[in-house]
């Protein structure tokens, strides 16, 4: 029973069109997240999200947005896509009591052409 | 800012040796959590180990221990034991808080690539 779960895995598409990537957590979580992780393998914060706050990285463009339509969910919205956009994008979350780890999905990797 | 520093890009070990990846952080805070991730070519973010930095003893889990020294802001994961599936890049990571609410997120490392040697 996949703890953290984001679809599609892979996506491919064209540069300007606008696509979503879904998350889901069944652990009860209260906070989610989205990083991104280039072609360097580094890991950035890009949201962080706990109900009552929605906190964006100031480096991210507002292209990017997301959408929590209940606790369980946060979708990463991204408009006009760039080929810079090209990485691989993670949703994690976790709680902010307990020992506060983040559980990550699998990750989805966006390839622009 | 917080900053965190992995100085070896690459580091590569004899199967059933022991090695070490180094971590440096940077805060200004007292109390915090340190992490590192393993990431595995099936690029899935897995946890290897947590500190919490009011803890005076080291964590271990298994085969995985850390060096955390407070003071010098130096957070070291050392696997004993080496095996192949240890295989994968390692990310130190530092949970920090976002001034004014509870939202937090983790700064991450640029992560060491593990070798391992058969």
């Amino acid at each position: 029973d996949t703890a953290v779960s984001q679809t599609p895995k892979y996506l491919v598409t064209q540069m300007g069109n606008d696509k979503s990537i879904k998350c889901e957590q069944n652990l009860g979580h209260d906070t989610m997240y989205w990083y991104k992780q280039d072609s360097k393998k580094f890991l950035k914060i890009m949201f962080s999200y706990n109900n009552k706050e929605l906190i964006i990285n100031e480096t991210v463009p507002n292209r990017f947005s997301p959408k929590s339509p209940d606790k369980a969910h946060l979708n990463l919205h991204i408009n006009s896509l760039e080929l810079g956009d090209s990485a691989v994008y993670f949703c994690a979350s976790s709680t902010a009591g307990g020992n506060v780890e983040a559980f990550f999905g699998q990750g989805t990797r966006l390839t622009v052409v | 800012a917080q900053t965190v520093t992995q100085s070896q890009p690459e580091m590569s070990v004899q199967e059933a040796e022991t090695v070490t990846l180094s971590c440096t952080y940077d805060t200004s805070e007292s109390d915090y959590y340190l992490f590192w991730y393993k990431q595995p070519p099936s690029r899935q973010m897995i946890l290897v180990i947590r500190q919490e930095a009011y803890k005076q003893q080291n964590a271990t889990e298994n085969r995985f221990s850390v060096n955390f020294q407070k003071a010098a802001k130096s957070f070291s994961l050392k696997i004993s034991d080496s095996q192949l599936g240890d295989a994968a890049m390692y990310f130190c990571a530092y949970r920090f808080l976002y001034s004014g609410g509870g939202a937090d997120g983790l700064t991450f490392g640029k992560g060491t690539h593990l070798i391992i040697q058969p």
